[in-house]
């Protein structure tokens, strides 16, 4: 399944499935990128991240790609687990070092056993 | 390594009253800090970056008198919410950057603080 971040905010899978969640941010001076997981109640939880001299970076079952072109992000879990349950952010960074993050919209991802 | 705690995890309080939400970095010194809001089904908004031993830097429509920010350590940070009122009821969350992770770039996020304000 895939979803667009901006216009569907909820995604939902079954079990053993691979999702893909979409981002398009903003500036286009942004140097780095995150993806964050979120469970409620708690605070956001680092899953990938990547810079702008890339376009593609793995992880364990996560995959972000980066398109910089069209400014779009995205984030791609494989064989996706009722534990990835989650509302799942990007974030971009602008200014080496500096750290201050723009959060997007967020994608409340539902994985069905 | 790169835990951020925060207390308290929750707290009500009556409209009018003050609330002390703290931040602290727990195995690792955090040059800079910074707050977050979280309305429900919304996303994080950042309020606040406040470095040790200087003045906070408010992101623009944030109320510097409302939101008062101390960072007078390297390992603790502290929001004060000044006579809250139930708009105010939200979930803070802080982060961290400083001697650990990468190259100055990841921000450790604490667990968040619930805040009701009746």
């Amino acid at each position: 399944g895939e979803s667009v971040g901006l216009h569907l905010p909820t995604l939902s899978v079954q079990e053993g499935d691979n999702s893909i969640i979409n981002c398009a941010y903003s500036n286009s001076a942004s140097d780095y990128f995150i993806w964050y997981k979120q469970e409620s109640g708690k605070g956001p939880q680092f899953i990938i991240d990547i810079r702008s001299n890339m376009d593609k970076r793995q992880g364990q079952r996560v995959t972000v790609l980066l398109n910089k072109t069209v400014k779009h992000l995205s984030l791609q879990i494989a064989a996706t687990q009722p534990g990835d349950s989650a509302v799942y952010f990007c974030a971009e960074n602008i200014g080496v070092g500096y750290g201050k993050l723009t959060f997007g919209q967020g994608t409340i991802l539902t994985v069905h056993p | 390594g790169a835990v951020v705690s925060q207390h308290p995890s929750w707290v009500i309080c009556k409209s009018g009253t003050s609330v002390k939400i703290e931040c602290r970095s727990l195995d690792f010194q955090a040059t800079t800090m910074f707050w977050y809001r979280q309305f429900p089904k919304q996303s994080l908004m950042l309020m606040a970056t406040s470095n040790e031993g200087s003045k906070a830097t408010y992101e623009q429509g944030v109320e510097k008198d409302k939101f008062l920010i101390n960072h007078a350590s390297l390992t603790l940070s502290t929001l004060t919410v000044t006579s809250a009122h139930p708009e105010d009821s939200s979930f803070y969350i802080c982060s961290a950057t400083g001697t650990s992770g990468r190259s100055g770039y990841e921000q450790f996020f604490g667990p968040g603080t619930r805040l009701t304000v009746l």
